[in-house]
């Protein structure tokens, strides 16, 4: 079975502060991608960062960093110095070539940054 | 690149009528693009894939004849919500699927259209 937990269901940070959104994914495919998107409040979702499951290399977008550890089967998201614009819901989905493309999807951290 | 654009971004409807969303791949090609539900404060529930040029695959507890979906063209599907009711009120998000990475250089990628609220009264 194919399953993503995002275990934090709200976060609250002040601004400037750095947050981790943690993903856990279980999958017994050898390949699949691991993605992150954003959800703000106007409901549209944004795609982030796409990995696949044969580059454990961790990127780094700004103050975007990502954070792949097959061996923990943790894909996690770290915002640095957090702005009031990065509020919104995160999700954490799973792609793998058995499930026909069809994300699996976490349940979503919704992070609230407080100026 | 990679953009999903979707329509109407709201509409109300009275109960009984039927509303039609679109949802068009603008600067590539999908040839499988997917309906999802979301309720408030939830994760997004895939109703349905849709491939162009054939029948859309529902998932269980989807019903077909009340949400119909049609992939005409390799940039185009569309969801119709027949004798729409209030308990279909909900947000409505398509996708799209880059499968050649043309656009946004990651293939079999999703990109997601704005959504569509709908309510029903």
């Amino acid at each position: 079975a194919q399953k993503v937990t995002q275990a934090q269901t709200e976060i609250s940070v002040v601004e400037k502060e750095d947050v981790t959104l943690d993903c856990v994914y279980e999958t017994r495919d050898t390949t699949y991608y691991l993605f992150w998107y954003k959800q703000p409040p106007s409901g549209e979702l944004v795609f982030l960062i796409r990995r696949n499951s044969f580059d454990e290399q961790n990127e780094i977008s700004g103050r975007y960093s990502w954070n792949f550890q097959k061996s923990t089967s943790s894909f996690n998201f770290t915002i640095t110095a957090s702005q009031v614009v990065d509020s919104a819901v995160y999700f954490c989905a799973l792609v793998s070539m058995d499930s026909n493309y069809q994300l699996i999807w976490g349940a979503g951290t919704k992070l609230i940054i407080k100026p | 690149g990679a953009v999903v654009s979707q329509h109407p971004s709201w509409v109300i409807c009275k109960s009984g009528t039927s509303v039609k969303i679109e949802c068009r791949s603008l600067d590539f090609q999908a040839t499988t693009m997917f309906w999802y539900r979301q309720f408030p404060k939830q994760s997004l529930m895939l109703m349905a894939t849709s491939n162009e040029g054939s029948k859309a695959t529902y998932e269980q507890g989807v019903e077909k004849d009340k949400f119909l979906i049609n992939h005409a063209s390799l940039t185009l599907s569309t969801l119709t919500v027949t004798s729409a009711h209030p308990e279909d009120s909900s947000f409505y998000i398509c996708s799209a699927r880059d499968s050649r990475g043309l656009a946004g250089g990651m293939a079999d990628t999703q990109y997601f259209g704005p959504g569509t609220r709908l309510t029903v009264l």
